[in-house]
């Protein structure tokens, strides 16, 4: 199995421009989450999803937008890239809702806004 | 904000040594989680405690939670160069939304050989 998918693993953007990471798992898991990790601050959620169809507001999800539209995608899309978001991007899923299951997390996406 | 803050934020011990992570956190929880995570990689979990254990072992791995202190410890023993890497502690909410899970800002641990 390949366990949960990101792609890019490495994006430079300017700022304005617009992109989507992708994120693919291939468990069946009905939770999906996207997290944006800096220095100093751990992870933060950006979005999250209990199931195809539905989604929700993490910490952070301003200047990012998702959707569901299967069991095994949860692209994060970012409209108008600002230096602020200059992070490393990790997907993340889990069988159910997080809080009965733990998370099997993606390789991560770097992300650079100039 | 971040539900989780760990202490230290950097460890730094020799093989054979213990070592041990605290995570504090705010609001009551449902279960606490630690992860680890090696340096350019995505985080992979370790253990799971629920609101009403106390304790838990896992190979090398000791896990407590005090819900009265709101806090928990991560202890390995006997460390090996290959667990060094950041440790990560996250806590789902008991109220709201259990979709949520916040991790705390982390523990780097240094293992020297």
């Amino acid at each position: 199995n390949a366990g949960v998918t990101q792609t890019p693993k490495f994006q430079v953007l300017k700022t304005g421009q617009s992109m989507t990471l992708q994120c693919a798992q291939d468990m069946n898991h009905e939770y999906m989450s996207w997290y944006r990790q800096d220095p100093g601050m751990g992870l933060r959620l950006i979005h999250y999803s209990v199931g195809a169809g539905i989604t929700d507001q993490g910490e952070v999800p301003n200047g990012y937008n998702v959707s569901r539209s299967t069991t095994e995608d949860f692209p994060l899309r970012l409209l108008s890239a600002a230096p602020s978001q200059t992070s490393v991007y990790f997907c993340a899923s889990s069988p159910t809702n997080a809080g009965a299951n733990v998370l099997t997390f993606g390789a991560g996406s770097r992300l650079t806004v100039l | 904000s971040q539900q989780g803050e760990e202490d230290p934020q950097a460890l730094s011990i020799q093989e054979g040594e213990n070592a041990t992570m605290n995570c504090s956190y705010k609001t009551s929880i449902n279960n606490l989680q630690w992860y680890r995570q090696n340096s350019g990689r995505g985080l992979v979990h370790l253990i799971l405690i629920r609101s009403n254990e106390r304790e838990k072992h896992s190979g090398r791995l000791r896990v407590t939670l005090d819900t009265s202190k709101k806090s928990s410890s991560l202890l390995i023993t006997a460390s090996r160069a290959a667990d060094t890497a950041s440790y990560f502690c996250a806590t789902v909410p008991l109220s709201g939304n259990t979709g949520k899970l916040i991790f705390g800002q982390g523990t780097t641990l240094q293992v020297k050989p």
